[in-house]
């Protein structure tokens, strides 16, 4: 079974650019996170997804960063217009609905810098 | 809102030896589990260990174990036998537990982080 995966790995944006990213999560996860980690700071919570719905979107920063799910399947991240403090890794994460649905399953993250 | 403080940003043990890595977190609920993660250099983050609340018993995967203090909010973990591969950041988590008024799975809140080096 395929695990959590991430693309791209890296980044690198200049302020005012915009950047995508991707994230697939197991298959028949329906729920699926993202996370993010700043400067060497705890990892913070972003939003969860329960299929393609926005079941907690509170820890968005503001209105530059939107997610979607569409269908249901991967997830897309877009930071538009990226500033400086956006840089850092970001983490998707999806577990099952049922059973271990506490268990999250985390992809090896995209290290975004923004110069 | 919940909080989950590591206070040990870097260890460093010799292999073979035990170490045991400090988490405390600050929460209104009764009702929760906490995680110790790990993520080894350039590799995914794994769970490691994973604790109810409500179960008294310290948590015990192999070499991993816990000790769950829930009235001082207290969860560390304890590695046995250290091994080269143990050296990883080590992150504990809080999540609450769905109930009647939360239901579904929740998000996970972290800890710092603490750095564990294992040393030939």
């Amino acid at each position: 079974e395929a695990g959590v995966t991430q693309f791209p790995s890296h980044s690198v944006i200049e302020k005012g650019q915009t950047v995508t990213l991707r994230c697939d999560p197991i298959s028949g996860h329906d729920n699926l996170y993202w996370y993010r980690r700043v400067m060497g700071k705890e990892i913070k919570f972003l939003l969860h997804f329960v299929k393609e719905s926005k079941q907690d979107e509170s820890g968005m920063p503001n209105n530059r960063f939107l997610a979607e799910r569409t269908g249901g399947t991967y997830s897309t991240l877009k930071v538009q217009p990226a500033e400086l403090e956006d840089s850092g890794v970001y983490f998707c994460a999806s577990s099952p609905r049922r059973g271990r649905s506490y268990e999250q399953y985390f992809g090896p993250g995209t290290r975004l810098t923004v110069t | 809102a919940q909080t989950v403080t590591q206070s040990q940003p870097e260890m460093s043990v010799q292999e073979a030896e035990t170490v045991t890595l400090s988490c405390t977190y600050d929460t209104s609920e009764n009702n929760y589990y906490l995680f110790w993660y790990k993520q080894p250099p350039s590799r995914q983050m794994i769970l490691v260990i994973r604790q109810e609340a409500y179960k008294q018993q310290n948590a015990t995967e192999n070499r991993f174990s816990v000790n769950f203090q829930k009235a001082a909010k207290s969860f560390s973990l304890k590695i046995s036998d250290s091994q080269l591969g143990d050296t990883a950041m080590y992150f504990c988590a809080f999540m609450k537990l769905p109930g009647v008024k939360i239901q579904g799975a929740q998000k996970l809140v972290f800890g710092q982080g603490t750095r564990l080096t294992i040393n030939p």
